[in-house]
């Protein structure tokens, strides 16, 4: 159970270009999702919690406008890196809680995506 | 607020060895504490997990971990390590249901021949 995918799994772009990462959950509803931002050789820097059909609450320190997340359904989360920049290149990581099932604490991990900017 | 600090960013041990790395947590509440693997370019896998009741908990892969409260401490360890043991790994801590989990900054694991 509890299964979290991400599409696509790397991606290049070029610079000024929009991406767009898709999460979701497979086998259960994720009323919260979290994005993550992981450099090389670094711990997961949580960038935003997103609850679904609401606005999702970021971390100090990210651009709201530049890393757009939007929860629609109960099971699907997408980030758009707006007018990306080699600087935004990294890994970036979803996972999703189930509130309503029995290990409400526990997040699941997706698998992560590269994004390469070049 | 809550932290998680992980001792030695990389530790290295001997294939059949003991596995042993370190995570103390800070938390003004009864917490819940992870343990998470993550191999290169791959997301987080639970390992194992801490929320309440026996304080000796026991994971995949032959992991196990104790929650000592006097110590603030939630270390990771294997009996005998395994050249596939070789990854990364995170201890997280989070206060309740709704909130969200702080990671340490993860500790690389290396297993020697």
């Amino acid at each position: 159970g509890a299964v979290v995918s991400q599409h696509p799994s790397w991606v290049i772009c070029k610079s000024g270009t929009s991406v767009k990462i898709e999460c979701r959950s497979l086998d259960f509803q994720a009323t919260t999702m979290f994005w993550y931002r992981q450099f090389p050789k670094q711990s997961l820097m949580l960038m935003a919690t997103s609850n679904e059909g609401s606005k999702a609450t970021y971390e100090q320190g990210v651009e709201k406008d530049k890393f757009l997340i939007n929860h629609a359904s109960l099971t699907l989360s997408t980030l758009t890196v707006t007018s990306a920049h080699p600087e935004d290149s990294s890994f970036y990581i979803c996972s999703a809680r189930d509130l309503l099932g029995r290990d409400a604490y526990e997040q699941y991990f997706g698998p992560g995506t590269r994004l390469t900017v070049t | 607020a809550q932290s998680v600090t992980q001792l030695g960013s990389h530790v290295s041990v001997s294939e059949g060895a003991l596995v042993l790395l370190r995570c103390n947590y800070s938390s003004s509440v009864p917490p819940y504490l992870f343990w998470y693997v993550q191999y290169p370019n791959q997301g987080l896998q639970l390992l194992l997990k801490y929320t309440t009741g026996a304080t000796l908990v026991k994971g995949i892969n032959g992991f196990e971990a104790e929650f000592k409260k006097s110590e603030t401490s939630f270390h990771l360890t294997k009996p005998s390590a395994h050249m596939s043991d070789a990854a990364e790994y995170f201890c997280a801590v989070t206060r309740n249901r709704d909130d969200k989990i702080i990671f340490g900054k993860g500790t690389r694991l290396h297993i020697l021949p």
